[in-house]
C-alpha cells in the first residue's frame, strides 16, 4: 500500500529553468509534508516542509505547494542549477491521536538532472 | 554540530551471519528512527525510540531484527541469520521532540548479503 507516490521516476531540466516535482498521497490523516534531497552515498537532506494548514511555503529558490483536496503537493525549484541534480523524496507524517511519533512515509523518489 | 553518524558505512556478509550497525544521533536529539531503503524505493520506517524507550516497530521488522538504544544515546540495529533480502541501505535519523521539526539523517550503512 503506497500511501505516498511520486509517479515520475526522473525529470530533466535545463539550467535556469523551473523544475517541478510532484507527489500524491492517499492517507487523509497526513498533516505535515517534507521534501528531502539525496546525493549518492549520502543520507537524505531536509529541504523544505509544509503544514496542512497552509497551501504554500517558500524558502529561497524552493517553493512547496499543497492541494489538500487533490491530495497533491509539488516542489518548485527556480532557477534550477546543476548542483540541484539529485534524488528528491517527498515524505509525509501524521499525529496519531495526540501521540506523535513523527515517523515519515516516503515516496519512491524522483531523479532530477539539471543540464548546464 | 557533528550530525548523525553511522558505522560501518558498508558491510558485506554471508547469508546466515549476524550483523550489527551503530547510529550516533545529534547529541540533543531525543528521538531516533531507523529506516531501510532498497534500490528504486524511498526509505521505509523500521522502528522509533524516544530516549531509551522503543515506542514503535514496523511489521517490516521481523523477529530477526532487534534494536536498542541504551541510555538514550547511540542506537544499535542487529540482524540475526541474515538473508539476501536483507540487502539494503539502513538509515538512521534523529530529531528533537517538536513534531514540526525535520529528521536529520545519517549517511547510512549499506548491507550486502551474499
Amino acid at each position: 500500500d503506497q500511501q505516498v507516490k511520486q509517479n515520475s521516476p526522473s525529470l530533466s531540466v535545463q539550467e535556469g529553468r523551473i523544475s517541478i516535482l510532484n507527489c500524491d498521497y492517499t492517507n487523509s490523516m497526513f498533516d505535515y509534508f517534507l521534501w528531502y534531497k539525496k546525493y549518492p552515498a549520502e543520507g537524505p537532506t531536509f529541504l523544505i516542509s509544509i503544514s496542512s494548514i497552509k497551501d504554500k511555503n517558500e524558502d529561497g529558490r524552493f517553493t512547496v505547494f499543497l492541494n489538500k483536496s487533490a491530495k497533491h503537493l509539488s516542489l518548485h525549484i527556480v532557477p534550477s542549477q546543476p548542483g540541484d541534480s539529485a534524488v528528491y523524496f517527498c515524505a509525509a507524517k501524521f499525529n496519531a491521536g495526540g501521540t506523535s511519533y513523527g515517523k515519515l512515509t516516503f515516496g519512491q523518489g524522483t531523479i532530477l538532472t539539471v543540464h548546464p | 554540530d557533528t550530525g548523525v553518524s553511522q558505522d560501518p558505512r558498508h558491510k558485506i556478509t554471508k547469508r546466515g551471519q549476524n550483523v550489527t550497525f551503530r547510529c550516533d544521533p545529534i547529541s540533543e536529539h531525543n528521538r531516533l528512527y531507523w529506516y531501510r531503503q532498497t534500490l528504486g524505493q524511498g526509505p521505509e520506517f523500521l522502528t522509533y525510540f524516544q530516549n531509551e524507550a522503543q515506542l514503535e516497530k514496523s511489521r517490516l521488522l521481523s523477529d530477526r531484527f532487534s534494536a536498542e538504544r541504551p541510555k538514550g544515546s547511540f542506537s544499535t540495529l542487529e540482524i540475526q541469520r541474515t538473508e539476501q533480502g536483507d540487502s539494503a541501505m539502513y538509515l538512521c535519523a534523529s530529531s528533537i521532540r517538536d513534531y514540526y521539526n525535520e529528521q536529520f539523517f545519517g549517511p547510512g550503512t549499506r548491507l550486502t548479503v551474499l
